[in-house]
């Protein structure tokens, strides 16, 4: 049984300070992996995607990947009210065959307090 | 361009009752996917078309659910009958077949979902 696994919160974070978010997967053959943004009531919103390990950065955004540990994390720098949302980390076994659908986590709902 | 949509956005039926869903994928996605998420629980996926094939439909609970690709354009996702726990809400997700590189492969794009209520 594929899993992902990730705190469900709510991790409250200050306005203008890093959220951190993290996220472990149990498939070790794992090979793309995403972070969406899902408001409340809303569609999930694909923000990042990564495929190799390091750091792969987008505006405040920023993926971490080490697959070794299986273990990727989301930083959102200069927080703000409106990152306030569920992120969800999804994982897939893309492997070169074809796409293939997701396993997701559940989501960490996070707060940013003005 | 246009996203991903989804009909109807709610949908209540009584148990046993027949419910099709429709999804209409971004213009031009080969791959179109399902998911549902139930109250509590992590989305989880269904199956996945690509173009009018079905390509994975491991994630399916059971043969009350049948989907469709006529054409290899939109899709439909029929319950019948419906049973107390297919309640949830059912997302549809289009990616392109192989992506610009590979550093986009496989990123899928939601619709609004359908929330289907069983009573």
């Amino acid at each position: 049984q594929k899993e992902v696994e990730q705190n469900s919160g709510p991790l409250s974070v200050p306005e203008g300070a890093i959220a951190s978010l993290n996220c472990t997967y149990s498939d070790r053959g794992s090979q793309s992996f995403f972070w969406y943004r899902q408001y409340s009531g809303k569609s999930p919103e694909l923000i990042m995607s990564i495929y190799s390990n390091g750091d792969k950065e987008d505006g405040r955004f920023t993926a971490q990947l080490n697959k070794a540990s299986q273990y990727v994390s989301l930083l959102i720098r200069d927080s703000q009210p409106s990152d306030s949302a569920t992120y969800l980390c999804a994982v897939s076994p893309y492997s070169g065959g074809g796409a293939d659908g997701l396993t997701f986590g559940k989501g960490t709902h996070l707060i940013i307090q003005p | 361009e246009a996203g991903v949509t989804q009909f109807p956005s709610h949908s209540v039926i009584e148990k046993g009752q027949t419910v099709t869903l429709r999804c209409d994928p971004i213009s031009g996605h080969d791959n179109l996917y399902w998911y549902r998420r139930v109250m509590g629980k992590e989305i989880k996926f269904l199956l996945h078309f690509v173009k009018e094939s079905k390509q994975d439909e491991s994630g399916m609970p059971n043969n009350r659910f049948l989907a469709e690709r006529t054409g290899g354009t939109y899709s439909t996702l029929k319950v019948q009958p419906a049973e107390l726990e297919d309640s949830g809400v059912y997302f549809c997700a289009s990616s392109q077949e192989g992506g610009d590189s590979r550093s986009s492969y496989n990123e899928q794009f939601f619709g609004p979902g359908t929330r289907l209520t069983v009573l």
